[in-house]
């Protein structure tokens, strides 16, 4: 079974300063791995993913994310934020077979506050 | 557009009142779920659907029913709504099997409040 944990329930930051997001998982197989955003008062919407391939990916927004197998993790950095990606993030994580065990896993949240 | 439509939006109701939300995806996804996100909890899984009249509990099914006699739609049945019930619901779906990546796609959620 896989289970994921995004250490950090709450992340103030001030804008224009970098931000990292964390997210550790855990499974015995390999995983699909995700992160979602929810802005206020709307469902969620997919920032990114990393099927394979290379272990950065990046969003159209400036997020981008790093694969790191050894130590589980799936961290979403952003070098500068704005007012506007204040939202609540999501990670989650699926093994790369369907079927019934094919169904997401999310963390808790982050909800990230940017300030002026 | 592709999209995951739930009705209602907000709705407030009183213990023991029958009621059902309702979920409906113009995209052909085989795959349909539910979740309820609460405060502290995050997103957790109620029932899901792996295609037409297949459907099997998540993580948390108690006072719950679903059905998916359509593709399209997938309604989530309260028969007898407790306040403990009372979260904000998400529909989502995605294709089923190896093929697919499993990227959800939500719906807007629906708020429900039980007095």
């Amino acid at each position: 079974a896989q289970s994921v944990t995004q250490l950090d329930s709450q992340v103030p930051v001030f804008e224009e300063a970098p931000v990292e997001l964390r997210c550790n998982y855990s499974s015995s197989v390999s995983v699909y791995l995700f992160w979602y955003v929810q802005y206020p008062n709307q469902g969620l919407q997919l920032l990114l993913k990393y099927l394979s391939g290379s272990t950065l990916v990046e969003s159209i927004n400036g997020f981008e994310a790093e694969f790191n197998k050894s130590q589980t993790s799936f961290h979403l950095r952003k070098p500068s934020v704005h007012i506007s990606d204040t939202a609540e993030y999501f990670c989650a994580v699926r093994p790369p077979y369907g079927g019934s065990q094919g169904n997401l896993i999310f963390g808790k949240g982050t909800k990230l506050s940017v300030k002026p | 557009e592709a999209q995951v439509t739930q009705n209602p939006r907000y709705l407030i109701t009183v213990t023991g009142k029958k009621l059902t939300v309702t979920c409906s995806q113009n995209m052909n996804h085989e795959y349909m779920s539910w979740y309820r996100q609460d405060p502290g909890l995050g997103l957790r899984q109620i029932y899901y659907s792996m295609n037409v009249e297949v459907t099997d509990k998540g993580d948390v099914p108690e006072g719950y029913k679903v059905s998916r006699k359509e593709k399209r739609n997938f309604p989530l049945i309260l028969e007898s709504p407790s306040p403990n019930q009372t979260s904000l619901y998400f529909c989502a779906t995605t294709t089923s099997g190896t093929s697919g990546t499993g990227e959800l796609f939500f719906g807007e959620g629906s708020r429900l409040t039980v007095l």
